[in-house]
């Protein structure tokens, strides 16, 4: 079984700065997905960047992008230029996809970090 | 926007009572999820349905049970509710790329 540990409960940042999530996750699997969903007050689950583990490539989203370490099953979330609407909690999430729409498209969550920005 | 919606927003029941909470998810998306998020918790897996059959289940008793019909709408239905039950509940549906798109959730209260 998967899974995902976020081991920051709360982290805060000035706007305009910089600040970066961490989540690690265990798996034995080769290819799977990687997630990390922004949930603000409002309750909507948003998704806010996604990784494929085959790709060495970071994903970047505007000012969101990934350190996507593999071997050290490590994704940490680097938001630059924090603004006050990037207040939420975040969760980071792993799937591994494939089958006939099969079991596989499960998402395992970590506990979240709540992120504040603070003017 | 997902296009995803869930309907009712809140919902109060007693321990005992029988809830169906209900996701509208896109056209197109055969593939729905649906997960239970206590206060303070990540998301968990309650089940998946696929092209109207159970397709995936977490470690979730049976009185969770779920339907999915044809227009790509869905349900989960709880029985026997008890107070741990209180939760936000989430439904997702399946998009392009095996990007899962949430809807705004129920808030479920079990007195």
């Amino acid at each position: 079984a998967q899974t995902v540990t976020q081991s920051q409960p709360e982290m805060s940042v000035q706007e305009a700065e910089t600040v970066t999530l961490s989540c690690t996750y265990d798996t034995s699997e080769n290819n799977y997905y990687l997630f990390w969903y922004k949930q603000p007050p409002s309750r909507q689950m948003i998704l806010v960047i996604r990784q494929e583990a085959y790709k060495q490539q970071n994903a970047t989203e505007n000012r969101f992008s990934v350190n996507f370490q593999k071997a050290a099953k490590s994704f940490s979330l680097k938001i630059s230029d924090s603004q006050l609407g990037d207040t939420a909690m975040y969760f980071c999430a792993f799937m591994k996809p494939g089958g006939r729409g099969g079991s596989n498209y499960k998402l395992t969550f970590g506990k979240g970090t709540l992120l504040t920005v603070n003017p | 926007e997902t296009g995803v919606t869930q309907s009712p927003t809140h919902l109060i029941k007693t321990r005992g009572q029988q809830v169906t909470l209900r996701c509208s998810s896109q056209s197109g998306h055969n593939t729905v999820s649906w997960y239970q998020q206590a206060l303070g918790q990540g998301p968990q897996f309650i089940f998946q349905y696929y092209r109207e059959e159970e397709n995936g289940r977490g470690n979730f008793p049976p009185r969770f049970s779920g339907l999915q019909f044809p227009n790509y709408s869905s349900e989960l239905n709880v029985n026997a509710l008890e107070l741990d039950d209180s939760a936000l509940y989430l439904c997702a549906s399946r998009g392009r790329g095996d990007t899962q798109y949430f809807g705004p959730g129920t808030r479920l209260t079990v007195l």
